[in-house]
């Protein structure tokens, strides 16, 4: 069965420092993983994902993350954090399942704390 | 529109009431979910339809009763909630199988008094 964890639930940067945020994985086959954004009282947004292409995969606002096999890790970094990163992170492994099943299993998230 | 919307953004309601939660997705998606969030809690999968069936659900109290009408629109039936039934309520949809990236509306934080 697919799992996913996330190594840090709380994570606190300065302005203008890279930000690294951890994330593990257990899956019986290759997946598919995204990593998500959740800002206060809002929807969960896409930030990316790695579905079997390059390894090193580039989203939106900076962020990106690589795809390690050996280590079964995906994490996400940024080079230099904005406050406006201050949010919670989801990492997220796909289980395909059988047929017509399958899911999207959430890590548990990681705040990420931006100070000036 | 675009994207995924919900109605109401905000929602409060006493134990005996009734009300419903809409989510309507302009994607063109073939599958809606709903998630429950709730405060120090990981994200609850609650139901999920495929192509307007029920595929999933998540032993959920019958308290809460989904409807899917047609691919774009899904809507969440409340009534005789409890407080702990507070939690900010997330729709999402995708396209194709289940396992792919979700699109998710922007939640509606509900308040059970």
């Amino acid at each position: 069965a697919q799992s996913v964890t996330q190594l840090d639930s709380h994570v606190s940067v300065s302005e203008g420092t890279p930000v690294l945020l951890r994330c593990n994985y257990s899956s019986s086959y290759s997946p598919s993983l995204f990593w998500y954004v959740q800002h206060p009282n809002k929807g969960l947004q896409l930030l990316l994902k790695y579905t079997s292409a390059a390894t090193l995969v580039k989203g939106i606002n900076g962020f990106e993350a690589e795809f390690k096999k050996s280590e079964t890790s995906f994490h996400l970094t940024k080079p230099s954090a904005h406050m406006s990163d201050a949010a919670e992170y989801f990492c997220v492994v796909s289980d395909r399942g059988s047929s017509n099943t399958g899911k999207l299993i959430f890590g548990q998230g990681t705040t990420l704390q931006v100070k000036p | 529109e675009t994207g995924v919307t919900q109605t109401p953004r905000h929602l409060v309601m006493g134990m005996t009431n009734k009300k419903s939660l809409k989510c309507e997705q302009h994607l063109g998606h073939n599958a809606m979910y709903w998630y429950k969030q709730s405060a120090k809690k990981p994200l609850e999968l609650m139901f999920v339809y495929s192509l307007e069936e029920r595929v999933e659900n998540n032993s959920v109290p019958s308290r809460f009763s989904p409807e899917c009408p047609n691919s774009s629109h899904l809507f969440l039936h409340l009534h005789t909630l409890q407080p702990e039934d507070s939690a900010l309520y997330l729709c999402a949809s995708s396209q194709g199988g289940l396992w792919n990236e979700q699109f998710f509306g922007p939640g509606t934080r509900l308040t059970v008094l």
